[in-house]
């Protein structure tokens, strides 16, 4: 039974580039939710879908973020440009439904130079 | 202001030995909390979630506590192991998709 699959678990870049990150969320599953973790803030919701439609981006820190999902089975969150702010773990995780408990993929740690 | 708030920040135990982790929240409207475990590396993994209702919740050594009333959750690890050294997240659900995670408190069980 794979679980909610991440890539690249690692991630160094410069400053300006365009970061993609990628999330394979569990089959069947119909929510998905990207966080972002800091040690000083811990877990944000950055956006949240729901049947593939994002039903609550607010969490997103500005325009230099976006989120999409083109089907069940796949979701990407870009960063573009980069900056050393965005520096963080970035968590996907989806649900059966959205109040059932979360199951989360294993992260990808970016590091913005 | 929805928060989530635990204590200690970290604990370090010996092995064999019990220990209690508190989390207080203010979040309203309240629908579930939950405890996660956060390995060092890895994505939380749930452990318990208790409804409003519930006043206790055991996972093998986990045992989730509730009190609505004063807005307050424990865990307690019985027993504790090695490899119960791990971050753990309490979570509260407004009743919708969106949670408020606390900032963790993080267990260092020694042999």
């Amino acid at each position: 039974d794979a679980g909610v699959i991440q890539s690249p678990r690692h991630e160094v870049t410069e400053m300006g580039q365009e970061v993609t990150l990628r999330c394979k969320p569990i089959s069947g599953h119909n929510s998905l939710f990207w966080y972002r973790q800091t040690m000083m803030r811990g877990l944000e919701l950055l956006i949240y879908f729901n049947n593939n439609v994002p039903i609550d981006d607010s969490g997103m820190p500005e325009d230099r973020f976006s989120a999409k999902m083109p089907n069940a089975s796949f979701s990407t969150l870009k960063i573009q440009p980069s900056e050393p702010r965005d520096s963080a773990v970035y968590f996907c995780a989806s649900s059966l439904v959205e109040v059932q408990p979360q199951h989360f993929g294993d992260g990808t740690r970016l590091s913005i130079l | 202001k929805n928060q989530v708030e635990q204590s200690p920040q970290s604990l370090i135990i010996l092995e064999g030995k019990n220990c209690t982790l508190q989390c207080n929240y203010t979040v309203s409207p309240f629908s579930n909390l939950r405890w996660y475990k956060q390995d060092t590396g890895r994505g939380p993994v749930s452990l318990t979630i208790m409804t409003f209702s519930e006043n206790t919740k055991s996972n093998g050594r986990y045992t989730a506590t509730l009190d609505a009333d004063t807005k307050q959750s424990s865990l307690h690890i019985t027993a504790s192991q090695l490899s119960d050294s791990a971050s753990y997240i309490c979570v509260v659900s407004e009743g919708t998709y969106k949670y408020i995670f606390g900032t963790g408190t993080r267990l260092k069980v020694l042999a």
